[in-house]
């Protein structure tokens, strides 16, 4: 069975700091895809940043980075220098490749303090 | 502007009444797909597609029909909704090439009482 497992309900962080909020994953797909949405309290679901199994390099983009260790299958999403419009939920995704299914995790509602 | 267009927004109906959410891209995806989301459940996938014709079930696809005729629409049909249907569903598509990365509706609130 294939499974995003997010263990922080919720995360505070100091403005200006950075944060990392953790993603692990269970597939038995040798090619697969991994994902970060942001959910702010208006509701809409925006894309963050996307690693691939086979990337070499940890993704990143603008603020965001992915720290991705496949070895122990976590995916966990880095915000360097926190702002207050990153208070959201932050979803962590996965696709597997041969399935064509989507699984998300349940979530980490950051709350950024000034 | 690339899309992902959902309607309506918010519904209320009644228990019984079938109802459908429609769903358009204008990006020439071939994927497109279904979520509802509960609080802490996160997203669960209803169903999905492939491509026109071609649809799956996701993980919570029960109560729920979906049928992909054009490659723009992905309707989602609730024949006979109960309340434990309430829910926000988004709807999503990608390309199927590259990265896949969906692109979400701004989502659809229901209840059914």
């Amino acid at each position: 069975a294939q499974k995003i497992t997010q263990t922080q309900p919720g995360m505070f962080v100091q403005e200006k700091e950075a944060v990392t909020l953790d993603c692990t994953y269970d597939t038995s797909d040798p090619s697969y895809g991994l994902f970060w949405y942001k959910q702010p309290s208006s509701g809409e679901m925006i894309f963050l940043i996307y690693q691939g199994s086979y990337d070499q390099q940890n993704a990143t983009e603008g603020r965001y980075s992915l720290n991705f260790q496949k070895a122990r299958k976590s995916a966990n999403l880095v915000i360097s220098a926190s702002q207050l419009g990153d208070s959201a939920m932050y979803f962590c995704a996965m696709r597997g490749r041969t399935g064509n299914q989507f699984y998300f995790g349940t979530g980490t509602s950051l709350t950024v303090i000034p | 502007e690339a899309q992902v267009t959902q309607n309506p927004r918010y519904l209320i109906t009644v228990t019984g009444k079938k109802l459908t959410v429609t769903c358009s891209q204008n990006m020439n995806h071939e994927y497109m797909s279904w979520y509802r989301q509960d609080p802490g459940l996160g997203l669960r996938q209803i169903y999905y597609s492939m491509n026109v014709e071609v649809t799956d079930k996701g993980d919570v696809p029960e109560g729920y029909k979906v049928s992909r005729k054009e490659k723009r629409n992905f309707p989602l049909i609730l024949e006979s909704p109960s309340p434990n249907q309430t829910s926000l569903y988004f709807c999503a598509s990608s390309s199927l090439r590259g990265s896949n990365i969906q692109y979400f509706g701004a989502g659809t609130r229901l209840s059914v009482l």
